[in-house]
C-alpha cells in the first residue's frame, strides 16, 4: 500500500523528556510537513522540508526539531523546551512541481500526551 | 501572511438536506484552495480542491465555488448522508509558497 505512516498512534511522556515522532512515506514525494492540531483549532505548520538534508521553520517551530536524512523519512522531535507539547501531530507529504504538486496528503497522526 | 477564516464552526443538517461551509482568505496572491475532511482520531483527507482559474468544481455530491474578487470560497454537500459527519477544513495556498494556511474547521453533524 502506498501512503504515509506515523508511529506510534498514541504516545505518553513525562514532562522534561524529549520524544521523537516517526513519519515515513512511500509515495516518492519530495516535500514533507509536520503540523500540530489542538482542539477547536486548525492545523498549524511546525516544519517542512522540500529536499533531503534541508528544512524550513513553519509558524510554530519553537521547541521542535526535525531531520531529513532520507527522502522517505521526516522525524519530529518534541523537546523539553516546548511549553505545551500535548497535541495531535500530523505529518503530510506532497510532490514538487507538476500538476499535482499542491496536494498534501496526511498520515493518520500521533496523539502525544505529556504529563 | 495569509489568514483564512471559516464559518460556521458547527453545523447540523437533516439527512438528505444540503450543507454549505464558507471560507474567506486575505492574500490575493493565493490561488489554490483545498478542502479536507477529518474523521475522529484520523488524519485529514483531501476531498476536493479548486484553483484560481476556475469558479466552480464538482465531484458527485460535493462542489466548491470560488469568488476571487470577494476572496471567498465555499464547500457545498448535497443529499447529505450520515457518513458525511466529520470536521471539514478549508485551506489556501500561493503556488510560490509551500505553506498551506488552514481555517479553524467546521464540525458537520448529519441528523438521521
Amino acid at each position: 500500500d502506498g501512503g504515509i505512516t506515523q508511529s506510534p498512534k498514541y504516545l505518553f511522556r513525562k514532562e522534561g523528556q524529549n520524544v521523537t515522532l516517526s513519519c515515513e512515506q512511500n509515495l516518492n514525494h519530495d516535500a514533507m510537513y509536520w503540523y500540530r492540531q489542538d482542539p477547536g483549532q486548525g492545523l498549524r505548520l511546525i516544519y517542512y522540508s522540500q529536499i533531503v538534508n534541508d528544512f524550513q521553520k513553519g509558524d510554530i517551530a519553537e521547541g521542535y526539531s526535525v531531520s531529513r536524512e532520507k527522502k522517505e523519512s521526516f522525524p519530529l522531535t518534541v523537546t523539553s523546551a516546548q511549553k505545551n507539547p500535548t497535541a495531535f501531530y500530523l505529518c503530510a507529504s506532497s510532490t514538487m512541481g507538476g500538476p499535482g504538486s499542491y496536494e498534501q496528503y496526511f498520515g493518520p497522526g500521533t496523539r502525544l500526551t505529556v504529563t | 501572511g495569509e489568514n483564512v477564516e471559516q464559518h460556521p464552526s458547527t453545523l447540523s443538517v437533516q439527512e438528505g438536506d444540503s450543507a454549505v461551509i464558507k471560507c474567506t482568505y486575505s492574500d490575493s496572491a493565493s490561488n489554490y484552495f483545498p478542502w479536507y475532511k477529518q474523521e475522529l482520531g484520523k488524519g485529514p483527507q483531501l476531498i476536493i480542491d479548486i484553483r484560481s482559474n476556475v469558479g466552480e468544481k464538482k465531484d458527485q455530491r460535493i462542489a466548491v465555488t470560488l469568488n476571487k474578487t470577494a476572496k471567498h470560497f465555499s464547500l457545498h454537500i448535497t443529499e447529505t448522508q450520515p457518513e458525511d459527519s466529520a470536521v471539514y477544513f478549508c485551506a489556501a495556498k500561493n503556488f510560490g509558497n509551500e505553506k498551506l494556511t488552514f481555517g479553524t474547521g467546521t464540525r458537520l453533524t448529519i441528523i438521521p
